[in-house]
Parts: C-alpha cells; sequence; structure tokens
C-alpha cells in the first residue's frame, strides 16, 4: 500500500538517551516533514525537507536534528531526550502542488 | 506569521445533530485550506480541501467553503454519527516565500457524539 511508514510506533527512553525516529514514502514525493503533537497545541513543524538533499529548521527545532538519506527517506534523531520531548511525531510527505499530504500513522515517544 | 485559530473544544453532541467547527486564518496571500481528521490511535487523514477562494470542499458528508472577505473555513455536517467521533485539525498551506509547502495547524477540536 502507498503511503508513509513511521517506526517505531512506540518508544520509551530514559533522559539523555539517543534514537532515530525513521520515515519512508513511495509516493515519489519531493517534500518531507517532521511534526510533533502535543495536547491543545495542534501539530508543530520540527523541520521539513523540501526536496533530496536541502532540510530547514521549523517551528520547534531545538534538540532535534535530521537527514534527508535519500528522495524516500527523512529521519529525525534526538541527541540526548529530554522530558519536553514526551510527545507525539509525525512524519509527512507533499507531492509539488504542496495540496495534497500524507501522514504516517506516528510514532509515540515518552521520555522518562 | 501564518496561524490558524479553532473553537474551543471538546465539543459534544448527539446522534443526527448539526455540526460546525470554526475556523479562522491569518495568511498573506491565497492560501489552501484543508481539514484533517484523526480517530482516536491513528494518524492525521485528510477529509477535505479548497484552494481558492469560495471553492466548497467536501466528503463524507462534511463540508467547509472558502471565504476570504471573512478569512474562514468552517466547518460543518448536517448530522453527525457516533463513527465521527475524532479529533478535527483545520490548516493552511501557502506556496511561495518562506512558507513554502509548510502546514500551519489550529489547535485541534475533540468532538465526541453520543448515540
Amino acid at each position: 500500500n502507498a503511503g508513509v511508514t513511521q517506526t517505531p510506533k512506540f518508544q520509551v527512553l530514559k533522559t539523555g538517551q539517543s534514537m532515530t525516529l525513521q520515515c519512508a514514502q513511495d509516493m515519489n514525493h519531493n517534500s518531507m516533514y517532521w511534526y510533533r503533537q502535543d495536547p491543545g497545541m495542534g501539530l508543530r513543524l520540527i523541520y521539513y525537507s523540501a526536496s533530496e538533499g536541502t532540510t530547514d529548521k521549523g517551528e520547534v527545532p531545538n534538540g532535534y536534528n535530521v537527514s534527508r538519506l535519500n528522495k524516500r527517506e527523512f529521519s529525525l534523531r534526538l541527541e540526548s531526550a529530554a522530558p519536553s520531548q514526551t510527545s507525539v511525531y509525525f512524519c509527512a510527505s507533499s507531492d509539488a502542488s504542496h495540496r495534497g499530504y500524507t501522514f504516517g500513522s506516528g510514532t509515540r515517544l515518552t521520555v522518562v | 506569521g501564518n496561524s490558524v485559530t479553532q473553537m474551543e473544544g471538546p465539543v459534544t453532541l448527539s446522534e443526527e445533530a448539526f455540526l460546525t467547527i470554526n475556523c479562522t486564518y491569518t495568511a498573506t496571500g491565497y492560501p489552501s485550506l484543508f481539514w484533517y481528521v484523526q480517530y482516536p490511535g491513528e494518524g492525521l487523514q485528510l477529509l477535505l480541501k479548497a484552494t481558492k477562494a469560495d471553492d466548497k470542499g467536501s466528503n463524507k458528508g462534511f463540508e467547509a467553503t472558502y471565504r476570504k472577505e471573512t478569512t474562514s473555513f468552517h466547518l460543518e455536517k448536517g448530522s453527525v454519527q457516533v463513527s465521527d467521533s475524532a479529533v478535527y485539525f483545520c490548516a493552511l498551506s501557502q506556496a511561495g516565500g518562506t512558507s513554502y509547502g509548510k502546514l500551519t495547524f489550529g489547535q485541534g477540536t475533540i468532538l465526541t457524539v453520543h448515540p
């Protein structure tokens, strides 16, 4: 099935640990995004990649890094996890018109 | 910068009631407008969209009209069902400038429909 695949679905980290969230899309989309969802705040953009080889900061980039490995894959890394990074993380991709977005099913991350 | 404001929730309705969820936006130019729905434990799904003024997006009995004069994109459904219980997000995207391609979301409105 075409779409956006995120792994893992759930993760518990201790403060200070690192991890990478993986995202892959098979729709040949140029643009990919990482959002975090927190109660009462909607989704906020962490980083995005307009095309293969480019990445840019979004609204809340502090504490995160990203890699656009190729056109299909866009990973999000937490180098030293903090409790404030407890959230649900969504990856998304969009076509060239930016009028059609597809979201992954999310990663629920808890930092203790 | 761009922003989206949704009505405060949660919204609780009885089955077959009329639903309105208000959404207003701030943006320059002509953004595209979206409603996304998130069912419990799932990711976001596109519900409907409109890409220019006076366009009406519709899907699954839901509809919303792009009103540039009032900068609004209110979501409506004539008769809700229990299966419509979910979180609804209004969002916009804008081509050009530093906002190119990025979605700006409202805070989400929780809808609960009782039998």
